[in-house]
């Protein structure tokens, strides 16, 4: 059963285009949400964050949206750069002080053309 | 500052044997949480320590163990070898056992059984 969801296994944008990434959860106790890119041969590397009392959290290029009644969320990555090709996880946690345990969904492969 | 090690990076093991993964943490982080990734399950999370104490556990077989050392060095071992345990072993430490606090990987160790 899986919990946290990406139905985009790909995702291709061209340079200097925003890029959206789409996450979807069944588990409505979920109170911290994740995203995390990965390049291959490398371990995950933490991009942003977004605790289940906000809807929008801001980081530079990256912007996630959280829309808790359609258990729904969404990184913005804008502009794009090829550099940002890479694997995007999406994870989510019961309870933001409850340990380090996250669910991820499958994975969205962004490439960025130049 | 040293990143996140993991020690072999590449393994080929036998059914029926056992195998130890060792993770070295960044220096002071108190919490490492280890997850599996395969290809048809994406990456699953198998249990977290913190200050020696399994923090947290996830949904694999008793044959999955783990423990920490008083360095926070942590070591992960798999007995009675499947097919199914071929897979990428990642480890991640992060300061404290809270999702608030961003958690670091490691490359991984890949691990096939034959």
């Amino acid at each position: 059963d899986q919990q946290v969801k990406q139905n985009s296994p790909s995702l291709s944008v061209q340079e200097g285009r925003i890029s959206i990434l789409n996450c979807d959860y069944t588990n409505s106790m979920f109170d911290y949400f994740l995203w995390y890119k990965k390049y291959p041969a490398e371990g995950p590397t933490f991009l942003i964050s977004i605790s289940s009392i906000k809807d929008k959290n801001e980081d530079g290029r990256f912007t996630v949206f959280l829309n808790k009644s359609a258990k729904h969320l969404s990184l913005h990555i804008v502009p794009s750069q090829p550099g940002d090709s890479a694997v995007y996880f999406c994870a989510a946690s019961l309870d933001e002080a409850a340990g380090n345990k996250l669910t991820f969904g499958g994975g969205t492969r962004v490439l960025v053309k130049p | 500052k040293a990143g996140v090690t993991q020690t072999p990076r590449y393994l080929i093991k036998t059914r029926g044997q056992q195998v130890t993964l060792s993770c070295s943490p960044i220096s002071g982080h108190r919490s490492v949480s280890w997850y599996q990734q395969t290809p048809g399950q994406g990456l699953q999370f198998l249990f977290e320590y913190f200050s020696e104490t399994q923090r947290n556990k996830g949904n694999f077989p008793g044959r999955f163990s783990g423990r920490q050392f008083s360095n926070s060095r942590s070591e992960m071992n798999v007995s009675t070898l499947e097919l199914g345990d071929s897979a990428l072993y990642l480890c991640a430490s992060s300061l404290m056992s809270s999702v608030s606090y961003e958690q670091y990987f490691g490359p991984g160790t890949r691990l096939t059984v034959t």
